[in-house]
């Protein structure tokens, strides 16, 4: 009955390869993210997904694309890996309330995180 | 501009001692509040959340948050620190629509 899962929880990998990160919530929730927390622990955040529409796009490089089959999945999709993108990722949902401008409190629950090594 | 800030990286308190954890934010709009936290090598847990229906806010594991609209904070405290709350701590805001902002955590070790 996890809420938010992803899948795998550890990934290493070899520089230049595609990865793929998967992201389900069985909350019902409409909104989706990706995070991105760094050593310091400090937390991107990469993408949001409403209703199938992306609505953030924080200044993250082309080479990470997410990808949403249906409301309850957000996979990201990693090409052509760099060192750099060695982190922890998190998938995140809420629910959009009181429409795009909402002032509903929406609670974010987040996934237990991916940890991506590149070697 | 809109922006969350933790005033301390680092915390460190005696077990059995009070837990102050600050958050400011900046914004013309009245925000949503949240405190998360992060234990080793673990995901994000919600600690409580500001509704706007009262200012002090109870959570989980005996934390509590004021919400001070004319200072801007909504400052994290528990009475007495218990060693399994050492971990990481953030605060987070929603300012309009389905932005939240997140502040640098702060990390807080209890003392033996």
């Amino acid at each position: 009955d996890t809420a938010v899962s992803q899948t795998p929880k550890y990934l290493v990998t070899q520089m230049g390869n595609d990865k793929s990160i998967k992201c389900e919530q069985n909350l019902g929730h409409d909104t989706m993210y990706w995070y991105k927390q760094d050593s310091k622990k400090f937390l991107k955040i990469m993408f949001s997904y409403n209703n199938k529409e992306l609505i953030i796009n924080e200044t993250v490089p082309n080479r990470f694309s997410p990808k949403s089959p249906d409301k309850a999945h957000l996979n990201l999709h990693i090409n052509s890996l760099e060192l750099g993108d060695s982190a922890v990722y998190f998938c995140a949902s809420s629910r959009r309330q009181g429409g795009p401008m909402g002032s509903g409190t929406d609670t974010q629950y987040f996934g237990p995180g991916t940890r991506l090594t590149v070697l | 501009a809109q922006s969350v800030t933790q005033l301390d990286s680092h915390v460190s308190v005696s077990e059995g001692t009070p837990v102050l954890l600050r958050c400011n934010y900046s914004s013309s709009y009245s925000p949503s509040l949240f405190w998360y936290v992060q234990h080793p090598n673990k995901g994000l847990q919600l600690l409580l959340k500001y509704t706007s229906a009262a200012t002090l806010v109870k959570g989980i594991n005996g934390f509590e948050a004021e919400f001070k609209k004319s200072e801007t904070s909504f400052h994290l405290t528990k009475p007495s620190a218990h060693m399994s709350d050492a971990a990481e701590y953030f605060c987070v805001v929603r300012f309009t629509g389905n932005q939240f902002y997140f502040g640098t955590g702060t990390s807080l070790t209890v003392i033996p």
